[in-house]
């Protein structure tokens, strides 16, 4: 069954350091996506990166990279320079070529950016 | 290019009653899916539409129900609400074959 794993609740991290957050998932599908989004306390889930499972470099979208490790089904999140705003709820999310629609989303991440 | 809107942002119902939330998706953008989100639970997918069509569904009883109309707009309606349905629920969008959902900024539900 496929499922999301995400170990941290919680992370504080001094502003513009570099910060790492962790998610493993499972699944018995070769075919799948892996997806990290942003939930401010506005509740707006807000789309960062996206990684294939057959794209065979790591994701980049500005200060967010994806750190992917197919063979340990790892896609940890990489935000380099934190900011102030990116204090938030961050969510890693999966969704299967066979289950078409269906997104499965981890329990969460909530990173607090110190100044 | 305007983003997914859902309406109302905030309600307030009783139990028993029934409720009817709308998710206007990014033009172009031709599936809608809905998701609850509960400080218990997470974030749990309830079904999807396509074209008109429920192509998906999650594992919610049958008081929850959607559809969706031509024009791709989308509505999920609550029959006979209980307190656990008090809920944060957001719409997303995407185009035909993508992966990545665009989601609204959600309905908070509240069930008295």
């Amino acid at each position: 069954a496929q499922k999301i794993t995400q170990t941290q609740p919680g992370m504080f991290v001094q502003e513009k350091e570099a910060v790492t957050l962790d998610c493993t998932y499972d699944t018995s599908d070769q075919s799948y996506g892996l997806f990290w989004y942003k939930q401010p306390s506005s509740g707006e889930m807000i789309f960062l990166i996206y990684q294939g499972s057959y794209d065979e470099q790591n994701a980049t979208e500005g200060r967010y990279s994806l750190n992917f490790q197919k063979a340990r089904k790892s896609a940890n999140l990489v935000i380099s320079a934190s900011q102030l705003g990116d204090s938030a709820m961050y969510f890693c999310a999966m969704r299967e070529s066979s289950s078409a629609s269906k997104i499965i989303f981890g329990s969460g991440t909530r990173l607090s950016i110190r100044p | 290019k305007a983003g997914v809107t859902q309406t109302p942002r905030y309600l307030i119902k009783t139990r028993g009653q029934q409720v009817t939330l709308s998710c206007s998706p990014i033009s172009g953008h031709r599936s809608v899916s809905w998701y609850q989100q509960t400080p218990g639970q997470g974030l749990q997918f309830l079904f999807e539409y396509f074209s008109e069509t429920q192509r998906n569904k999650g594992n919610f009883p049958g008081r929850f129900s959607g559809r969706q109309f031509s024009n791709s707009r989308s509505e999920m309606n609550v029959s006979t609400l209980e307190l656990g349905d008090s809920a944060l629920y957001l719409c997303a969008s995407s185009t035909a074959g993508a992966y990545e959902q665009y989601f609204g900024p959600g309905t908070r539900l509240t069930v008295t």
